[in-house]
């Protein structure tokens, strides 16, 4: 049972440049979550979806975007990268009946 | 805006004895989820407390939820090496399950 799948693990960027971390799950989970962590924080929510077709914006979303096409796949996209932008991304699903959250191996992104 | 607090942030704690990380909220919620994580790793649930009064407990560990202090409590009893981690609360403040807020995380060192 594979979980939350997230790649790549590791990237690093260079300022201007765009990306997509892909993530995807096989519990049929119909929520899924991308949050960010920066070292020594707690993880802040950047997009979340609650079923395919419908994304909403979390507490930090400018310079991403996602999709959500189907239940499975739920990739973050970077455009025109930042220093800011550094961080861990973790990718997470939940089944919506309890909330409890579900996450990824986290993906760490640099941009230099 | 829903804030989430803990402390202490930083525990070193000799193998053996007890302790307590409190985690405090600032709006109405009955949904509060701890999670724990390794260094470099991802996050794994530990509890899931989804009514005032709610108490569970997993071997060492026992995490409780007051709902009218907004207040969660994470108790170690006779800590050992391996609870060596860093400890998130989060806190469920909104109507779609899953957008969670964390705390700022609390690092636990246990010494022989």
């Amino acid at each position: 049972n594979a979980g939350v799948t997230q790649t790549p693990k590791f990237r690093i960027l260079k300022i201007g440049q765009s990306m997509t971390l892909q993530c995807t799950q096989d519990m049929n989970h119909n929520y899924m979550y991308w949050y960010r962590q920066d070292p020594g924080m707690g993880l802040k929510l950047i997009y979340y979806s609650v079923g395919a077709g419908i994304t909403d914006k979390g507490e930090v979303p400018n310079g991403y975007n996602v999709s959500r096409s189907t239940t499975e796949d739920f990739p973050l996209r970077l455009e025109l990268a930042a220093p800011s932008q550094t961080s861990v991304y973790f990718c997470a699903s939940s089944k919506g009946r309890t909330g409890e959250l579900f996450f990824g191996e986290g993906s760490r992104l640099t941009v230099l | 805006e829903l804030k989430v607090e803990q402390n202490p942030l930083f525990l070193s704690m000799q193998e053996g004895k007890n302790y307590t990380i409190y985690c405090n909220y600032s709006t109405t919620s009955d949904r509060l989820y701890w999670y724990r994580q390794d260094p470099g790793k991802s996050l794994e649930s530990l509890f899931v407390l989804l009514s005032n009064g709610a108490v569970k407990q997993e071997g060492r560990l026992m995490a409780s939820l007051d709902t009218k202090a907004r207040l969660s409590t994470l108790h170690i009893t006779a800590a050992v090496h391996d609870l060596s981690a860093t400890y998130f609360c989060a806190v469920d403040g909104g109507t779609s399950y899953g957008k969670l807020t964390f705390g700022q995380g609390t690092i636990l060192t246990v010494h022989p």
